[in-house]
């Protein structure tokens, strides 16, 4: 049981170029999250996904797009990568542990830097 | 839009000592989680809390949230050089009909930094 696994852990991109994050899930949760994580800002929801086909925006979804044709992936698309996309992301999977609570399990993270 | 104002954002403390780390915000929330992260890797889930005054303990720490359900405390009694890390909490949305889809608010975290 791998839990949450992201790919690649480090990638340095050109301003212009593009990449898709991978983020691939092995515990069967519905719900997916892909956030961003900046020097003292804690982290900051990009995307969301309630189930395959299902996706939709966070606070930060500007510069980027998802996709969700199965349960186990929800991988990250950068279009034309600026410098302020330079940060680490995460992905995270939850479940309802009681009606109320979403405990969210992460990835190891991408530290992504565009120059 | 909810948000949670964490405190302090650095605590730098010697072996033994106790310390606690605030989180409160306006906004209620349906759940309070607190994460632990260690550099590089993912945060790690320490404890939910979901009921307004529950405490929980997990060894030397102790999670409360507050009788409103808007704040949320982490107290750690005798520190130890393996607790430092940045520790986060994370609000979640009030569930109406289950629409909240498990997104999580979370503070701007506590570096907290134990010496031997």
């Amino acid at each position: 049981n791998a839990g949450v696994t992201q790919t690649p852990k480090f990638r340095i991109l050109k301003i212009g170029q593009s990449m898709t994050l991978q983020c691939t899930q092995d515990m069967n949760h519905n719900y997916m999250y892909w956030y961003r994580q900046d020097p003292g800002m804690g982290l900051k929801l990009i995307y969301y996904s309630v189930g395959a086909g299902i996706t939709d925006k966070g606070e930060v979804p500007n510069g980027y797009n998802v996709s969700r044709s199965t349960t186990e992936d929800f991988p990250l698309r950068l279009e034309l990568a600026a410098p302020s996309q330079t940060s680490v992301y995460f992905c995270a999977s939850s479940y309802s542990a009681s009606g109320r609570a979403y405990e969210q399990y992460f990835g190891p993270g991408t530290r992504l830097t565009v120059t | 839009t909810q948000l949670l104002e964490q405190s302090p954002q650095f605590l730098s403390i010697q072996e033994g000592e106790n310390l606690t780390v605030y989180c409160n915000s306006s906004s209620v929330f349906s759940s309070l989680q607190w994460y632990r992260q260690e550099p590089g890797e993912g945060p790690v889930l320490l404890v939910t809390v979901v009921t307004g005054g529950e405490v929980k303990k997990l060894k030397r720490l102790t999670f409360q949230f507050g009788d409103a359900r808007k704040d949320s405390s982490l107290h750690i009694t005798a520190a130890q050089p393996g607790d430092t890390g940045l520790y986060l909490c994370a609000g979640g949305g009030v569930n109406a009909g289950g629409t909240s889809y498990g997104k999580l608010t979370f503070g701007q975290g506590t570096i907290l930094t134990v010496h031997p």
